[in-house]
């Protein structure tokens, strides 16, 4: 089974800190998501990757960075956290584009606190 | 007019009755579709995939698109209360170099 870890389930945060979120996948996934889900807004997509060191930018990345050093792990980083950020954050890998049925395999989720 | 558009709900029914969920589109370039279930405080999950026009069945749920008419639906029969959930729908013009465009997601409230 495709196993999605998001290291922290549950964060708080004060304002103006620095996050970093985790998520490692043991599959050998090339591509990895980073979404942001919050009631009424549905899924959001933040970032994405399609292999090691590779970025893209989903529909909405300000206020965000990532990091993709290795290929089973991939890192979201809120540079100065603001209550806005309050959110539910889900991690996902996918295969790789183009083969098979593009399904998404999701992490838990770590919902993250700003005060 | 937004890609993808899901009736939130809730949606209440007994246990054993039929549900539909269903989703509209507006990019007619669609041709993978999908819906996820997500039970609470845990990560979606693939429940059905759907290429193109078509029905597709796995046990008690159905997944159907009408390309025509832009519009997908998913139905659950002799719906179980371990039913109660999101239902997300998802759907992508194509499965390479594309990222899916989901629903906002109908939750599903299954009474004993």
């Amino acid at each position: 089974d495709v196993k999605v870890t998001q290291s922290s389930r549950y964060l708080v945060k004060r304002t103006g800190e620095k996050v970093f979120l985790e998520c490692v996948q043991d599959m050998d996934h090339e591509n990895m998501f980073w979404y942001r889900q919050d009631p009424g807004l549905g899924l959001r997509l933040i970032y994405f990757s399609y292999d090691v060191k590779m970025k893209e930018k989903g529909d909405i990345p300000e206020g965000y960075s990532v990091s993709r050093e290795k290929k089973e792990r991939f890192s979201l980083i809120l540079e100065s956290a603001s209550t806005n950020q309050t959110s539910m954050y889900l991690c996902a890998s996918r295969l790789s584009d183009g083969v098979g049925t593009g399904e998404l395999f999701f992490g838990e989720g770590s919902r993250l606190t700003v005060l | 007019q937004k890609e993808v558009e899901q009736d939130p709900g809730p949606l209440s029914v007994p246990e054993g009755a039929i549900v539909s969920l269903n989703c509209t589109y507006s990019n007619s370039a669609f041709q993978y579709f999908m819906w996820y279930r997500q039970y609470s405080r845990k990560g979606p999950e693939l429940l059905m995939y759907t290429y193109s026009s078509g029905n597709k069945e796995d046990g008690r749920f159905t997944a159907q698109v009408d390309k025509s008419s832009k519009y997908i639906s998913l139905f659950i029969r002799d719906s179980q209360p371990s039913d109660s959930a999101t239902y997300l729908c998802a759907m992508t013009p194509s499965s390479g170099y594309s990222t899916l465009t989901f629903g906002k997601g109908t939750m599903l409230l299954v009474s004993p």
